[in-house]
């Protein structure tokens, strides 16, 4: 049969809203984690880390936000922009793992002007 | 720092041909990542380095494929006999060694198996 691809959510925002992108991870004992943006084209690019230890950390004009209760990341992007267009993937330490990243499958971020 | 550094950006290949793809990390990074991105599948790790040597290799899909790190700035990844289904982007990254270091990727290198 035909083969389909992954399907990423998307999300859709008007420049200058805030945009809040959301990530489950699988792995109780992960203890690092990390958002990435990717533009076509280009490898993923770092945006904001956050270890096990904290529940949010802000950086410039982004916030990360760790519930390890429900076991849920949320990247916060205030003021939109449409340079933010992208796709965004949250990536998961898994403790014991070494160095090793696990991505999560990505949300494509769409910015209407 | 120029960053990670991959070659060539694209490569067009006949199938069964010996694709080889080029990774220079950043300086003083000690750990190294190659992985593959594709519709299907999303970002997978294929092999992981460290110091070197390497310590995951649990993500290599089949014996077509190797991967070497002869020294601390430059790794190859080979698919020898290429096929279309390795039609993907193939990133490197490199990372700082200790727990909990974000890990720095390349431009990708575009690999086309017709």
């Amino acid at each position: 049969g035909e083969s389909v691809g992954l399907h990423l959510p998307t999300l859709s925002v008007q420049e200058g809203d805030n945009s809040i992108i959301n990530c489950a991870y699988s792995n109780s004992a992960s203890d690092y984690f990390i958002w990435y943006k990717q533009e076509s084209g280009k490898g993923p690019q770092f945006i904001i880390d956050i270890r096990s230890n904290m529940d949010k950390r802000q950086g410039q004009r982004v916030t990360v936000l760790l519930n390890k209760t429900v076991k849920h990341l949320s990247l916060q992007i205030a003021a939109t922009q449409p340079g933010d267009s992208a796709v965004y993937f949250c990536a998961e330490n898994r403790a014991g793992g070494g160095n090793k990243l696990t991505f999560g499958t990505g949300t494509q971020l769409k910015v209407e002007l | 720092d120029a960053g990670v550094i991959q070659s060539p950006r694209h490569e067009v290949t006949e199938m069964g041909q010996e694709v080889t793809l080029r990774c220079k990390p950043i300086s003083g990074h000690n750990s190294l990542f190659w992985y593959r991105q594709t519709m299907m599948r999303g970002l997978e790790l294929l092999i992981y380095f460290n110091n070197n040597v390497p310590i995951d290799d649990s993500g290599m899909p089949e014996d077509r494929f190797s991967a070497k790190m002869p020294n601390a700035s430059f790794s190859t990844l080979k698919i020898q006999p290429s096929e279309p289904r390795d039609s993907a982007v193939y990133f490197c990254a490199s990372s700082l060694d200790g727990v909990n270091t974000e890990a720095f990727f390349g431009q990708g290198t575009r690999l086309t198996v017709v």
